[in-house]
């Protein structure tokens, strides 16, 4: 089974400080995302990346960069978190075949950062 | 931008029912998936169905998509109090590996 881990569950950081959020996945996939999910907006991408050094940024990058130094792992960084960066963070990944991707995304149990 | 809509936004029945739910889009895809979410978890893939499909079947789950309309559809056949979650609908247009997903629909199954 793929596995994809994130390095919390609950994390409470304070405005301004710098937080990072691991994601690690084990089935040597190419794709990697993180998105944020807030009631009643759904799940918004942050970044993605589709190789190792690799990333683009999705529709709501502002606030956020990214690190993807190994294939398996994809780091997503708040450089200064503020309040409304309080949200569910969720990390995945997914196959890549011939440049293209068409198959599933493979979840994380998200992170719930709570920034005071 | 939103590319799935998913139709009803809360849905509650009896266990045994069958649960029927609806997603638009907007712009021409490739491939429309549908995810499920247990409560504080992360999302699960259920199915996936292609642009040249118009129907498919996994256990309890029927999926069906009309590329005319721009629309799909989820059933979930005698239902369990365990189906309780959210359920999303994600778009792919074959674009830069990239899904969207909607907003999602609650669906709640009383026992």
């Amino acid at each position: 089974d793929v596995k994809v881990t994130q390095s919390s569950r609950y994390l409470v950081k304070r405005t301004g400080e710098k937080v990072f959020l691991e994601c690690v996945q084990d089935m040597d996939h190419e794709n990697m995302f993180w998105y944020r999910q807030d009631p009643g907006l759904g799940l918004r991408l942050i970044y993605f990346s589709y190789d190792v050094k690799m990333k683009e940024k999705g529709d709501i990058p502002e606030g956020y960069s990214v690190s993807r130094e190994k294939k398996e792992r994809f780091s997503l960084i708040l450089e200064s978190a503020s309040t409304n960066q309080t949200s569910m963070y969720l990390c995945a990944s997914s196959f890549r075949l011939a440049g293209v991707s068409y198959n599933e995304q493979f979840f994380g149990p998200g992170t719930r950062l709570t920034v005071l | 931008s939103q590319q799935g809509e998913e139709d009803p936004q809360a849905l509650s029945i009896q266990e045994g029912e069958n649960a029927t739910m609806n997603c638009s889009y907007k712009t021409s895809i490739n491939n429309l998936q549908w995810y499920r979410q247990n409560s504080g978890r992360g999302l699960v893939h259920l199915i996936l169905i292609r642009s040249n499909e118009r129907e498919k079947h996994s256990g309890r789950l029927r999926v069906t998509l009309d590329t005319s309309k721009k629309s799909s559809s989820l059933l979930i056949t005698a239902s369990r109090a365990a189906d309780t979650a959210s359920y999303f609908c994600a778009t792919y247009t074959g674009a830069n590996s990239k899904l969207t997903f909607g907003k999602g629909i609650t669906l709640s199954v009383r026992p």
